[in-house]
């Protein structure tokens, strides 16, 4: 069961260059994140996805795109690369709800470090 | 908007010392409130949320909605403790999760 598979694991991106951040889950969860981390300030929202698509901004959106064609599948687009993008980046996914009613738990991937220089 | 405070960016303590994190919140609504752990080289987890009232390898935290904390408890911290520890909240649970900043947790032997 792979959970949340990300990639890359690493990449290194000049000013002004674009990628893809690739992120899938084999869990048929509707709900998927991304955030990234910053050390000492925790994680931020970028991009979020209650299902196939449907996306909405998190706290930091700006210079970010994201898709959501399938439910497997959530990938994060950086179309100008600036040195302030240098993180970590998470992609997440859970459950609409739990059994419960109450939010599930989220699933991390291993994170893709970004560096930008 | 919503919003998590973690006041302590490093917390060390000693092996079998008691352990809190502290969490605060600003959300004038009943949120869901977690904790979430990452140990070293390890995925971001899920470690305890307040709905559920349960104890994860020794952790407590209790909602307290006068003081809009849930700050994060264990009486007797272990070395394999040592992690960065996030509290997070949701408006409802069909809502985003926001994070706060992060508490690295240090147990000394």
């Amino acid at each position: 069961n792979a959970g949340v598979t990300q990639t890359p694991k690493f990449r290194i991106l000049k000013i002004g260059q674009s990628m893809t951040l690739q992120c899938t889950q084999d869990m048929n969860h509707n709900y998927m994140y991304w955030y990234r981390q910053d050390p000492g300030m925790g994680l931020k929202l970028i991009y979020y996805s209650v299902g196939a698509g449907i996306t909405d901004k998190g706290e930091v959106p700006n210079g970010y795109n994201v898709s959501r064609s399938t439910t497997e599948d959530f990938p994060l687009r950086l179309e100008l690369a600036a040195p302030s993008q240098t993180s970590v980046y998470f992609c997440a996914s859970s459950a609409a709800t739990g059994t419960q009613g109450y939010n599930s738990p989220l699933h991390f991937g291993n994170g893709t470090r970004l560096t930008v220089t | 908007a919503q919003r998590v405070t973690q006041p302590e960016k490093l917390l060390s303590v000693f092996k079998g010392a008691p352990v809190e994190l502290k969490c605060n919140y600003s959300y004038s609504g009943s949120p869901e409130l977690f904790w979430y752990v990452q140990y070293s080289r390890q995925r971001l987890q899920l470690l305890l949320r307040h709905i559920s009232r349960e104890s994860i390898k020794g952790f407590t935290a209790d909602l307290n909605k006068g003081e809009t904390s849930f700050h994060l408890k264990k009486p007797f911290a272990q070395e394999e403790d040592s992690a960065m520890y996030y509290c997070a909240l949701s408006k409802t649970s069909y809502d985003k999760v926001i994070f706060g900043p992060g508490t690295s947790l240090s147990v000394i032997p």
